[in-house]
């Protein structure tokens, strides 16, 4: 079965740097890979996905690139601000399946 | 956010207690799922409801039983669980039962069994 992978389990940057959480994943069958935030305490919150169709896809300070040769894909934060601390999760499934296999999380600060 | 609610929101329980987890949805899906979350380790899919009929059941033992009454309602039955089955417990749902739809979670019940 698919298997995600999820580095660093820590990350602590500086504000206004930028900050990079990587996946990878073992299933070439996975064609869909959204990243969830969850800050203390909070539920979960879908924040971006891609899919196998798209290299990559941006939103403002945000974006995700997706190498299916390499099978892994990232997560990047720009301009990071003291509120991106959080827990981020990657996940992947695909089409024909209910499961999203999570990885374990990377806990980012961002020092002000 | 009041599209997905868990009630309650912290149990704590002994081993030979029963107990329930509800789960509502507001957002008029069709698939409902159930998650564990424990610390340092990925996200758990425990069930998965579509239309009301379990279509998952993610080799979860047997003191945990999962009810869908209708599709906006998510129930999930405790009895006699042990104290590694403390973990936070997230309900989701989605328009529709494929894993490619957007999930959207509730709050959470944070269980402590003693």
């Amino acid at each position: 079965g698919e298997n995600v992978e999820q580095h660093p389990s820590t990350l602590s940057v500086q504000e206004g740097d930028s900050a990079v959480i990587k996946c990878t994943y073992s299933d070439s069958a996975s064609n869909y890979f959204p990243w969830y935030k969850q800050e203390l305490g909070k539920r979960p919150q879908l924040i971006i996905d891609i899919r196998s169709n798209v290299g990559e896809k941006k939103d403002q300070r945000i974006a995700v690139t997706l190498n299916k040769t390499a099978k892994h894909f990232s997560l990047h934060i720009t301009e990071t601000q003291p509120e991106d601390s959080a827990v981020y999760f990657c996940a992947a499934s695909t089409d024909s399946s209910y499961k999203l296999i999570f990885g374990s999380g990377t806990r980012l600060l961002v020092r002000p | 956010e009041t599209g997905v609610t868990q009630t309650p929101r912290h149990l704590v329980m002994g081993m030979t207690n029963k107990k329930s987890l509800k789960c509502e949805q507001h957002l008029g899906h069709n698939a409902m799922y159930w998650y564990k979350q424990s610390a340092k380790k990925p996200l758990e899919l425990m069930f998965v409801y579509n239309f009301k009929e379990q279509t998952e059941n993610n080799s979860v033992p047997s003191r945990f039983s999962p009810e869908c009454p209708n599709s906006s309602h998510l129930f999930l039955h405790l009895h006699t669980l042990q104290p590694e089955d403390s973990a936070l417990y997230l309900c989701a749902s989605s328009q529709d039962p494929q894993a490619t739809d957007t999930q959207y979670f509730g709050p959470g019940t944070r269980l402590t069994v003693l």
